[in-house]
Formats: structure tokens, C-alpha cells, sequence
């Protein structure tokens, strides 16, 4: 069975601090798929990054960066300097490989870790 | 580009009615999901259709909950007879084979 646990539930930073969101899965398949997602106030769920499971190299894009660790089973999302927009939920989700005829990733979400960034 | 697109966005019901959800997929995209969201059990995926097929619906709570996909750009979830604890915000979501999910704003659901 797979399972997603971001063990913070709740992060306060102020504006420009860095933070980092936890994510550490579990899952018995070798090849698989690892993505955050953010859900802003206003209730939409936005893809940010998908990796796989073959590809540990971190990957940067403007002021969001992620650190993937199979050692450890983790993929952690790094926000440096936060800004106010910066304040959602969080969610780091697996998906197993796509399987022939399963046409898409099926995944499970963990619980989320909601961002506050105080101005 | 329109993205996927739920309605109704909110939705009140008394206990007992019956209630459909309704969503239209990205154009072209060929998977289809159902999740939904409560603050207890996050987010669940209920359902997911591939080329208008369901494919595994093992995350459906009962019987009570059915959905449908009569074309590549509709789909609905159905709740008969709706209750209290069906409360939460159903989204949808679609995607290309291979390529990641899109999802729709939500439909925030109160059966009283």
C-alpha cells in the first residue's frame, strides 16, 4: 500500500524567511512518481512538480526548489524567501508507474501542510 | 485554455435528496477522476475513468454514490440519497496518459 506523511501540519514564517515542507512517502513498487501540489484560499488545487522515481536530482524553478532523497524516502519542498502569495496547503502525493492500459497517475495525497507567511 | 470545469460551485442540500455533481475535462484529455476532500480523511480519490471507462472505483464509500462518464467531455457523481458526512468539496480532475492532473475549482458540498 502506498502512503504519503507530511508530518507538519501547520508552518508560520515571515515574509522572506526560507521553509521547507516535509514529504516522505512509502511504497513497495520501484518505479513510481512523486508531486507536490498547492491549494491556494481560494480552493483550487495547482500542480507544481512531478519527479520519478529514477531522477534524484534536485530540481530549482525561480524561488521553489526540491530535494528528492530515496534513501530516506523523501521529497522536500524548499520555498526561499517567502512571500504573503506563498500562503496555501501544501500536498505531496505518490502515484505508482503507469501501468499499460491504466492511462494516468493515480495518487495518493498526504494530509497537507498549510503555509501561513506573515507580512 | 479552459481548464476543468465543476459546477455547481457550492451546494446545500437537506438529507435524503439526491445530488449530481457535474464536471467537463480539459478538451482532449483522456482521464478522468473524482476526489474528495475533508479536513478528517484529506484528499481521496472516489473514482477514475480512462477513455470514458471506468477503471477503479474501489475509492466509491458505498452505494449510495455512483458516477458516470456518457462522453469524453462530461462526467457526473451522483449521491442518493445524500447525508450529513457526504459534507466536503469534490473535485475533479483530468489529465493526458502520462501527464499530470489538472484539477477543477471544487464543489463544495452541505448536506444538513
Amino acid at each position: 500500500a502506498q502512503k504519503v506523511t507530511q508530518a507538519q501540519t501547520e508552518i508560520s514564517v515571515v515574509e522572506k524567511e526560507d521553509v521547507t515542507l516535509d514529504c516522505v512517502y512509502e511504497t513497495r513498487d520501484t518505479t513510481y512518481y512523486l508531486f507536490w501540489y498547492k491549494q491556494p484560499p481560494s480552493g483550487e488545487l495547482v500542480f507544481l512538480i512531478r519527479r520519478n522515481s529514477f531522477d534524484e536530482q534536485n530540481e530549482i524553478s525561480g524561488r521553489y526548489s526540491w530535494n528528492f532523497q530515496k534513501s530516506t524516502s523523501s521529497f522536500n519542498f524548499t520555498i526561499t524567501a517567502s512571500q504573503v502569495v506563498d500562503s496555501a496547503v501544501y500536498f505531496c502525493a505518490l502515484s505508482e508507474a503507469i501501468g499499460s492500459g491504466a492511462g494516468s497517475y493515480q495518487l495518493t495525497f498526504g494530509k497537507g501542510t498549510k503555509l501561513s507567511v506573515i507580512p | 485554455d479552459a481548464g476543468v470545469i465543476q459546477s455547481p460551485r457550492h451546494e446545500v442540500t437537506e438529507m435524503g435528496q439526491e445530488v449530481t455533481l457535474r464536471c467537463k475535462p480539459i478538451s482532449g484529455h483522456n482521464s478522468l477522476f473524482w476526489y474528495r476532500q475533508t479536513m478528517m480523511r484529506g484528499l481521496e480519490l472516489l473514482i477514475y475513468f480512462n477513455n470514458n471507462v471506468p477503471i477503479d472505483d474501489s475509492g466509491m464509500p458505498e452505494d449510495r454514490f455512483s458516477a458516470k462518464m456518457p462522453n469524453a467531455s462530461f462526467s457526473t457523481l451522483k449521491i442518493q440519497p445524500s447525508e450529513p458526512r457526504d459534507s466536503a468539496v469534490y473535485f475533479c480532475a483530468s489529465s493526458l496518459t502520462g501527464r499530470p492532473l489538472h484539477f477543477g475549482n471544487g464543489t463544495r458540498l452541505t448536506v444538513t
